[in-house]
């Protein structure tokens, strides 16, 4: 399977506890985003890097999350002292910029969902 | 006010059925516009991908947008019960890196 790759696809952890996902994009897809989605809502926008830099982060993205790409290729999302109402499915997506009409199309992963107990 | 709008549904039709889904926006600078597919607990699938206005058909698959009047539509001929999810409508501007989306229409297409 040459899609994007999330990991772990579910998580149940404490109040409190800290949790990291990785996510493994598409083979040379530049860029990588992260995305929260919780039930009957469509995913919220959290950050974006192209290659290892994040260049945009949402108001969403508390200072209890960070984000990482180290090298350009994996990256990591971590939640420190996990609340309940951080409960979510946490998507990563990826795409590379398409000089032809079709523009930058985003691909998403099947998420991992996070459940704070 | 959310910056797009979409009914949540749930839709229900019987086999065979074309189906009209629908979103509004009330951001003028967006210009890509997309559709995107989700089964229960899984990631958003891309379904279609537009610039600007006009149609484009993909299959049993239409989409269509004017941005006259900020209102984008999917239409799915001859719906199957595989048809069975939540359509996400998403959008972004030229220059923009991230989507907003609507909510998402949940559908069920009966046998």
């Amino acid at each position: 399977d040459t899609g994007v790759s999330q990991n772990p696809r579910h998580k149940i952890t404490k109040r409190g506890q800290n949790v990291t996902f990785r996510c493994d994009p598409i083979s040379e897809h530049n860029r990588l985003y992260w995305y929260r989605q919780t039930l009957g809502q469509g995913p919220e926008f959290l950050t974006y890097f192209q290659n290892e830099a994040q260049l945009e982060k949402s108001r969403l993205l508390s200072d209890r999350f960070s984000a990482e790409r180290p090298k350009g290729s994996f990256s990591t999302l971590e939640i420190q002292r996990t609340e309940q109402g951080d409960s979510a499915m946490y998507l990563c997506a990826s795409s590379v910029v398409d000089t032809s009409s079709s523009g930058n199309t985003i691909y998403f992963g099947e998420g991992s969902w996070l459940t704070v107990v | 006010q959310k910056e797009v709008e979409q009914d949540p549904g749930p839709l229900s039709v019987p086999e065979g059925a074309i189906v009209s889904l629908n979103c509004t926006y009330s951001n003028s600078a967006f210009q890509y516009f997309m559709w995107y597919r989700q089964y229960s607990r899984k990631g958003p699938e891309l379904l279609m991908y537009t610039y600007s206005s006009g149609n484009k058909e993909d299959g049993r698959f239409t989409a269509q947008v004017d941005k006259s009047s900020k209102y984008i539509s999917l239409f799915i001929r001859d719906s199957q019960p595989s048809d069975s999810a939540t359509y996400l409508c998403a959008m972004r501007t030229g220059g923009g890196n991230k989507l907003t989306f609507g909510t998402g229409t949940q559908l069920k297409v009966e046998l």
